[in-house]
Formats: structure tokens, C-alpha cells, sequence
């Protein structure tokens, strides 16, 4: 099982719904978590970031995390046509140096005008 | 603002051939993550450097070695390329190993 499970999608939704994108966990050390975008051949874009749990807000977008449940999600209002891409949860230890991010799958969103 | 520059953005080598790839990190990062993205995967770590010190290693083959410089880019060598090495490899930096991180466009290795 991986430490990172995430629907892979693909989820479709029609333009200027609310679109809920989720991530579970099973390493109870992770503190930070992250949200990326992804386009097609393109980097990872780092939407979202927050430090163990609770809410945090950035425009149309919504983290949510929730330790207890070890599950995070990700909200997007108003959704766009160019919301379309593929969305990475992404989380890690709080250790000192370069620790490594782990990822969940990517959940594939398409935005139809 | 400046973003994580890699090159080359796309290379084609043959099996048993050699690869470099290069990263440079946004300025006063000191951390420099390598990762490698199959098609429909999700990005799996290979190997991280903070302060030009190797950090932490992942899913890494022993053909591959990396390192980072005195000017904070770093390296990522690949020998006797297989066909499953092609992929999309990118790099990530972050300010003192504790934010998120940055990606770069990515290089994408074709290994024919």
C-alpha cells in the first residue's frame, strides 16, 4: 500500500462547479502538505501549502487538512476551464534537511465550458 | 521572478549510452530535490543535496550519481541508459529544506 493514496481520476466536471479533490495518508509524521498542479509535459506548480491542520484559503482554492482522519483536501470554486490539468497531493516529515516530498497519484480534471 | 532552469528540455539517447542532466535552483535556495516521472505516474524521489551535501536517496539506480556544485546547481548523471530510464526527470529547490518546493519545466529523456 502506498503511503500516499490518492483517485486518480479522471473527474469531469462542468464550468463553475465546486470541485473537491481528496488525499489519505498513513504516515502520521507528516506535517506539511501541499497541493501542485500539473499540466501536460509541464513541471508540477505549487498550488497550495499548509503546516498540520486546519484550513487555508488563496482565491478560488481551499486546503483542508485533517490529521485525525489523515486525509487532506483541496477545494476549487468557480471552476475554470483552464483548472484543467492534473492535481498532485504532496506531503512530508518535518525533518531538518532536504526531505523528500511524497506524492499521492494525481487526480486527472477536466473543466467543460 | 526567476524560476528552476534545467537543461536540456528534451534528449534522446541510445541503450548503454550516457546522460547529464543539469539544475539550476532558484538563487538562495540551498535545496535541490531530483525526481522522475513516468507516463501517468506520480513523481518518485531520487535524490535530494542541501548545502552541496547529499541530503537523503531515494528509488535511485547505482547507474545514476548526482551532485551539487559550489554555485548550488547540480547534476544528474545517468550511465548505461536502459529504455526504462526514458521519462520526464525534474528538479525542485526550496529556501532552507523547509517550504515547498519549486519545480522546473522538467528535461524529458528519450532513450531509444
Amino acid at each position: 500500500q502506498k503511503e500516499v493514496e490518492q483517485d486518480p481520476g479522471p473527474l469531469s466536471v462542468p464550468e463553475g462547479a465546486i470541485v473537491s479533490l481528496n488525499c489519505t495518508y498513513s504516515n502520521s509524521a507528516f506535517q506539511y502538505f501541499m497541493w501542485y498542479r500539473q499540466y501536460s509535459r509541464k513541471g508540477p506548480e505549487l498550488l497550495m501549502y499548509t503546516y498540520s491542520s486546519g484550513n487555508k484559503e488563496d482565491g478560488r482554492f481551499t486546503a483542508q487538512v485533517d490529521k485525525s482522519s489523515k486525509y487532506i483536501s483541496l477545494f476549487i470554486r468557480d471552476s475554470q476551464p483552464s483548472d484543467s490539468a492534473t492535481y498532485l497531493c504532496a506531503m512530508r516529515e518535518p525533518h531538518q534537511g532536504a526531505q523528500k516530498l511524497v506524492f499521492g497519484q494525481g487526480t486527472r480534471l477536466t473543466i467543460n465550458p | 521572478a526567476a524560476g528552476v532552469i534545467q537543461s536540456p528540455r528534451h534528449l534522446i539517447k541510445e541503450k548503454r549510452e550516457t546522460a547529464t542532466l543539469k539544475c539550476y535552483p532558484i538563487p538562495r535556495h540551498d535545496t535541490v530535490y531530483w525526481y522522475q516521472q513516468g507516463p501517468g505516474q506520480d513523481p518518485q524521489f531520487l535524490i535530494s543535496f542541501y548545502e552541496k551535501m547529499q541530503s537523503d536517496k531515494g528509488s535511485i539506480p547505482d547507474r545514476f550519481s548526482a551532485q551539487q556544485f559550489s554555485d548550488y546547481h547540480s547534476e544528474l548523471n545517468m550511465s548505461s541508459l536502459e529504455l526504462g530510464d526514458s521519462a520526464l526527470y525534474f528538479c525542485a529547490s526550496s529556501p532552507q529544506a523547509l517550504y515547498g518546493y519549486t519545480f522546473g519545466s522538467g528535461t524529458r529523456l528519450t532513450v531509444v
